[in-house]
C-alpha cells in the first residue's frame, strides 16, 4: 500500500542549530514529493517538491529537503533554526497510477517542530 | 494574486443538520481538492474537481458530496452530520490537474457538529 510515515512525532532544536525534520514514503513508482507546514490555526503553506533531476530541492524560508531512492526517504532541513519555524510539518506523496490518482496527496500524520530560543 | 478563499471560517452543527462550505481557488486555477484533517486520522483526502467534473474520490461515504462550478468555485456538502464530523477542511487548487502540480491550501472551515 502507498504511505508516507513521519516517524518523529515532535522535534526540538535549539535556534540557530540545523534542524531535520524525517520522512519516509512507501510507493511504487517514482514518486512526487511535497513538504507542507502548518501554523496554529490556518491552512497549510506550501514548501517544496521533488518531481525529478537533482535530489537536493530548495525551497521557501531557507528549507531544503533531500531525496534519497534507496532508503525512500525526503527529509526536511534547515541549516539554521528560527523560533518562527516553529509549526507542524507534513510531508506527502503523490503516485503514478493513472488518471484517478492525480490530485490525490497522501500525507504523513506530521511532525511538531519545536525551536527554543 | 489572492489565495485560496474558504467560507465560512467556523461553523457550529448539531447531529444530523446538513453544512454546505465553499472555496474560491486561487485566480486561474482550475483544479480544486478537499481534505478532511481530524487529530485521530490526520489529513485525508476527500474529493478533487476539475473541469467541474470529479476526477478523483477518497474513502468517505456518500454523505460527503461535492461539486465544481464553471468558474471553478467549488462547494462540498455533508449531510445528515455525525459527531466525528468535526474537523478542519481544508480546499486546496492547483493550475490544473496532474502528477506534478502544486496544491495549496486555503485556511480551512473549522466545523464542530454537537
Amino acid at each position: 500500500a502507498q504511505s508516507v510515515a513521519q516517524p518523529e512525532d515532535q522535534v526540538n532544536v535549539a535556534e540557530g542549530n540545523p534542524l531535520t525534520v524525517k520522512c519516509t514514503y512507501s510507493v511504487s513508482g517514482n514518486p512526487y514529493l511535497f513538504w507542507y507546514v502548518q501554523y496554529p490555526n490556518r491552512g497549510l503553506q506550501f514548501l517544496l517538491k521533488y518531481i525529478t533531476g537533482d535530489n537536493l530541492v530548495k525551497g521557501s524560508y531557507g528549507f531544503e529537503a533531500e531525496f534519497n531512492k534507496s532508503q525512500t526517504s525526503f527529509h526536511l532541513k534547515k541549516p539554521s533554526a528560527l523560533v518562527s519555524d516553529s509549526a507542524l510539518y507534513f510531508c506527502a506523496v503523490r503516485f503514478p497510477g493513472g488518471s484517478g490518482n492525480t490530485g490525490k496527496l497522501i500525507f504523513g500524520q506530521g511532525t511538531t517542530l519545536q525551536v527554543k530560543p | 494574486k489572492a489565495g485560496v478563499t474558504q467560507t465560512p471560517r467556523y461553523l457550529i452543527k448539531t447531529r444530523g443538520q446538513q453544512v454546505t462550505l465553499s472555496c474560491s481557488p486561487i485566480s486561474g486555477h482550475r483544479s480544486v481538492s478537499w481534505y478532511q484533517q481530524t487529530p485521530g486520522q490526520g489529513l485525508q483526502f476527500l474529493f478533487e474537481y476539475f473541469s467541474e467534473t470529479q476526477r478523483n474520490k477518497g474513502n468517505f461515504p456518500g454523505r460527503f458530496s461535492g461539486r465544481q462550478f464553471s468558474n471553478s468555485r467549488s462547494e462540498m456538502n455533508v449531510s445528515t452530520l455525525e459527531l466525528g464530523d468535526s474537523a478542519l477542511y481544508l480546499c486546496a487548487s492547483s493550475l490544473a490537474t496532474g502528477i506534478q502540480e502544486t496544491q495549496y491550501f486555503g485556511p480551512g472551515t473549522r466545523l464542530l457538529v454537537l
